[in-house]
């Protein structure tokens, strides 16, 4: 069946790079995202990627996909503060069904 | 735009009582999506809506009836409160961003309800 699943907690030093990984189950899935959620808040999306692509980068993002091991993850250059949140890896299966990680608790400690 | 907004954003409840979550998106989204968010568990979908008038059943549906009477709405309704429905309730619509003619389905979250059944 699909299923998504991410380690619950990564701590990092301001400045530094984070990488959160997550690894996937269904092999057709189109679309691989990753969603932000900031306490108290609903998710919001940060970035996606489509199944034919290897990298994205977007600013201070950069996605990795290796669709042979279905393994995606995020790398955040120069955490800041202001990156503390939970991150959420999910694909789309189905259509417009998405499925979620249990999500990824970012610590950026100053 | 108000986005999507939901109400109430805290309620707490006695076991066996009955309470309708509302949900309403102002962006003319087709989809629309109930979830719930435990600890560790990430995100559930309850029930979702293709279209006004249109409900299906989701990964974890029972306890939960919706209704999608108008295509800005979608109502979660509890009929008998269960402390196991302790949760964060989020109701979610979705856009087709349309790129190079695919669907991307990016979802618009709520700021979610925030639910006790003592």
């Amino acid at each position: 069946g699909e299923d998504v699943e991410q380690s619950l907690f990564l701590s990092v030093r301001e400045g530094d790079s984070s990488v959160i990984n997550c690894t996937y189950t269904d092999s057709s899935s189109t679309y691989l995202y990753w969603y932000k959620q900031e306490p108290g808040a609903g998710l919001q999306l940060l970035t996606y990627i489509f199944s034919n692509m290897d990298m994205k980068q977007d600013q201070r993002l950069t996605v990795l996909l290796n669709k042979k091991d279905k393994h995606l993850s995020l790398r955040i250059a120069d955490t800041q503060t202001g990156d503390s949140a939970i991150y959420f890896c999910a694909e789309m299966a189905g259509g417009f069904k998405t499925i979620f990680g249990a999500g990824t608790r970012l610590f950026v400690k100053a | 735009n108000a986005g999507v907004t939901q109400t109430p954003k805290f309620r707490v409840l006695k076991t066996g009582q009955s309470m309708t979550l509302l949900c309403a998106q102002d962006m003319n989204h087709e989809y629309m999506y109930w979830y719930r968010q435990d600890p560790g568990m990430g995100l559930r979908l309850i029930h979702y809506s293709v279209g006004e008038g249109t409900t299906a059943k989701g990964e974890v549906p029972d306890g939960y009836n919706v209704s999608r009477l108008k295509k800005q709405n979608f109502l979660l309704g509890l009929e008998s409160a269960a402390p196991s429905q302790t949760s964060v309730y989020f109701c979610a619509s979705s856009s087709l961003l349309g790129l190079a003619g695919l669907a991307v389905y990016e979802q618009f979250f709520g700021p979610g309800t925030r639910l006790t059944v003592l």
